[in-house]
């Protein structure tokens, strides 16, 4: 199985703040990567596909970067909506696994 | 709108049996593949179970293999998942996601999950 490793587990940060969530995988996939965004007791929203491609109505202050086994989660300036936690996720090959999260607090 | 709707959730003792709905409507349910997600209180996400957009091609997770079976009616814009010898780690929140194809695809809508405790 490809494993999902994502840091840091927990950010703090100011609305209007620059930061970035990582996520490294133990094993080459391409670019076959996915960005979730989980608020509280809500489903999880897509926000990146194929590492780098922006899901529909997601603001552009997201993006995201990488390949193979490194990949990276921008927000260029948080606004209050984007506390939350956010997943990483290998749809390369069955399993498909999930990095263990990054929750996103305020600072 | 798309929308997944989760049901058949509750409270069950171990080693017994529950079989969980998701209800899909807002979209051509037959041409997307749909996957169950989980997630323990408290916990991360955990991909348990996929099935193709015409039910042909079905996966489990290894920590479900052979206790659980995915399975799908298009005719009534529904998919299932039948839980049986349940353990006390399947408590969690049952999410089902739709996903454009059974493979090499990310899951562009969720559900909002149903949640399942197992407990004696």
């Amino acid at each position: 199985d490809i494993q999902m490793t994502q840091s840091p587990s927990t950010l703090s940060a100011s609305v209007g703040d620059r930061v970035t969530v990582s996520c490294r995988a133990n094993q080459s996939f391409s670019s076959w990567l996915a960005w979730y965004q989980q608020r509280p007791g809500k489903a999880p929203k897509l926000l990146i596909y194929r590492a780098s491609n922006l899901a529909g109505g997601v603001p552009s202050r997201f993006s995201g970067s990488g390949s193979e086994t490194e990949f990276t989660l921008t927000i260029s300036s948080l606004q209050p909506d984007d506390f939350a936690t956010y997943y990483c996720q290998q749809y390369k090959s069955h399993p498909y696994t999930f990095g263990q999260g990054t929750k996103l607090e305020i600072k | 709108q798309v929308q997944l709707v989760e049901s058949g959730g509750g409270v069950v003792q171990p080693g017994r049996s529950l079989r969980l709905s998701c209800a899909a409507s807002g979209f051509t349910f037959s041409n997307y593949a749909i996957h169950w997600v989980r997630q323990a209180p408290g916990k991360g996400l955990e991909w348990v179970a996929v099935i193709s957009y015409d039910g042909t091609y079905k996966d489990h997770a290894d920590s479900v293999k052979g206790r659980f079976t995915i399975s799908r009616d298009n005719s009534k814009n529904t998919m299932y998942l039948e839980m049986n010898s349940l353990r006390l780690e399947d408590t969690a929140v049952y999410l089902c996601a739709r996903a454009p194809s059974s493979r090499a695809a990310q899951f562009d809508y969720w559900g909002q999950g149903t949640l399942v405790t197992v407990s004696s």
